[in-house]
């Protein structure tokens, strides 16, 4: 079957830096999508890989391992405003996305 | 240029009733994707349409819900007989390509309420 795991749930400080890892296991891969969701909106897309290796994008960042089936999302410097849930998702052979259940960041002043 | 648009917004429905959420994709956009959610919970894929075709309808359930995307006009996703289990937010996406990295970009979602 085809699987995505994710943390359902963090807690991370203001300022601070936190890691979000997402594992896959999927019939066939064409790219792992990382979205963000607040409460009570729709999601937005934040970033793509394909390849192996670190994507940096402001204070953002998606790292993918094909041969692990493993990708994190690096936020930098947290603010209030980062609160909110971080879907991963996975092209696979049919270019169909499957979707992680989200990990929902809380951010404590 | 406009994104993703839903409407309504929010749908309350009495059990039995149709409910029927409507999904204008972005200008130069001819695929679109059906999700559901519920509260908590990640995204639900059900149905992946074309213009005039429905390419992948596997997550969506046999009876009561069907879609559509005619050549002119909003998609269509219709829930007959609607039960309180079908309570959830319903988005659309859409994207320019299937057969490549585009990405899916989402309308805000129909909250639909089932008393």
């Amino acid at each position: 079957g085809q699987n995505i795991d994710q943390p359902t749930e963090m807690t991370a400080t203001e300022g601070a830096i936190v890691q979000i890892n997402c594992t896959y296991q999927t019939s066939g891969f064409n790219g792992l999508f990382w979205y963000q969701q607040h409460a009570g909106e729709a999601p937005t897309f934040l970033s793509y890989n394909v390849l192996d290796g670190l994507e940096e994008k402001g204070r953002f960042s998606s790292f993918l391992s094909r041969s692990k089936g493993y990708s994190y999302l690096l936020l930098k410097e947290l603010q209030m405003k980062d609160s909110a849930s971080y879907l991963c998702a996975v092209s696979d052979s049919n270019y169909q996305l499957i979707w992680g259940a989200g990990t929902k960041l809380i951010i404590k002043p | 240029n406009a994104g993703v648009m839903q409407n309504p917004r929010h749908l309350v429905r009495r059990r039995g009733q149709e409910a029927r959420l409507r999904c204008s994709p972005m200008k130069g956009h001819s695929h679109v994707y059906w999700y559901r959610q519920l509260p908590e919970e990640g995204l639900k894929f059900m149905v992946y349409l074309q213009k005039e075709n429905i390419i992948d309808e596997s997550g969506m359930p046999k009876e009561r819900f069907s879609a559509e995307f005619p050549k002119e006009g909003p998609s269509i996703l219709r829930i007959q007989q609607v039960v309180r289990g079908d309570s959830a937010a319903y988005f659309c996406a859409s994207s320019p390509l299937s057969e490549s990295k585009e990405t899916q970009y989402f309308g805000p979602g129909t909250r639909l309420l089932v008393l």
